[in-house]
């Protein structure tokens, strides 16, 4: 149980467009999921949170306008990432909470590998 | 600041030996206490949490950790280790305060010698 998927799993772009990752509770409800970036060797660094229903609480120093976040039922988050730049590149990790388990703890996608040429 | 540590950047251990990864928090009260193991490429998954009660608690593939309040440590600790283990392991807590969000420490990369 307790499954999240995340697709695309790679996806190579051109600078200037944009792309779209989904992130997916498969066996469980999810009103809060989450959306991380990891750099190589590094931990994970939380962007937003993203709540169903409701517009997403984005970190200190996260451009909004540049990654828009839509969690549009209890399932499904959608990060996109507009007018993408090399910098963007990165691995994305969305996880999700259960909305029926007390406590914390969060399920993570198997990460989505953006490169931006 | 509130802030998670994990001393250990590399540890490499023999296949077969005992392992202890360690993890040390900064934060007023008791935060919920998680493990979390990554594969190269991979998502995390969750090794086992800690929100109250035995302080000692197990997880998935033979893992076990211990809640010290007085220590402000969570460590993580495994008898034997296998080769299939090597992989980075984040420690990460939450507060009810912060809505629930999570803070990672650096992780600790996982080697196994044959």
């Amino acid at each position: 149980g307790a499954v999240v998927s995340q697709h695309p799993s790679r996806v190579i772009c051109k600078s200037g467009t944009s792309v779209k990752i989904e992130c997916r509770s498969l066996d469980f409800q999810a009103t809060t999921m989450f959306w991380y970036r990891q750099f190589p060797k590094q931990s994970l660094m939380l962007m937003a949170t993203s709540n169903e229903g409701s517009k997403a609480t984005y970190e200190q120093g996260v451009e909004k306008d540049k990654f828009l976040i839509n969690h549009a039922s209890l399932t499904l988050s959608t990060l996109t990432v507009t007018s993408a730049h090399p910098e963007d590149s990165s691995f994305y990790i969305c996880s999700a909470r259960d909305r029926h388990t007390l406590g914390y703890e969060q399920y993570f996608g198997p990460g989505t590998r953006l490169t931006v040429t | 600041a509130q802030s998670v540590t994990q001393p250990d950047i590399h540890i490499t251990v023999s296949e077969g030996a005992s392992l202890e990864l360690r993890c040390n928090y900064s934060y007023g009260a008791t935060p919920y206490l998680f493990w979390y193991v990554q594969s190269p490429g991979q998502g995390l998954q969750l090794l086992l949490k800690y929100f109250s009660g035995d302080t000692l608690v197990q997880g998935i593939k033979g893992f076990e950790a211990e809640f010290k309040r007085s220590q402000s440590s969570f460590n993580l600790r495994k008898p034997s280790v296998h080769w299939s283990d090597a992989a980075e392991y984040f420690c990460a807590v939450a507060l009810n305060t912060n809505a629930g969000k999570s803070t990672f420490g650096d992780g600790t990369t996982l080697t196994v010698k044959p």
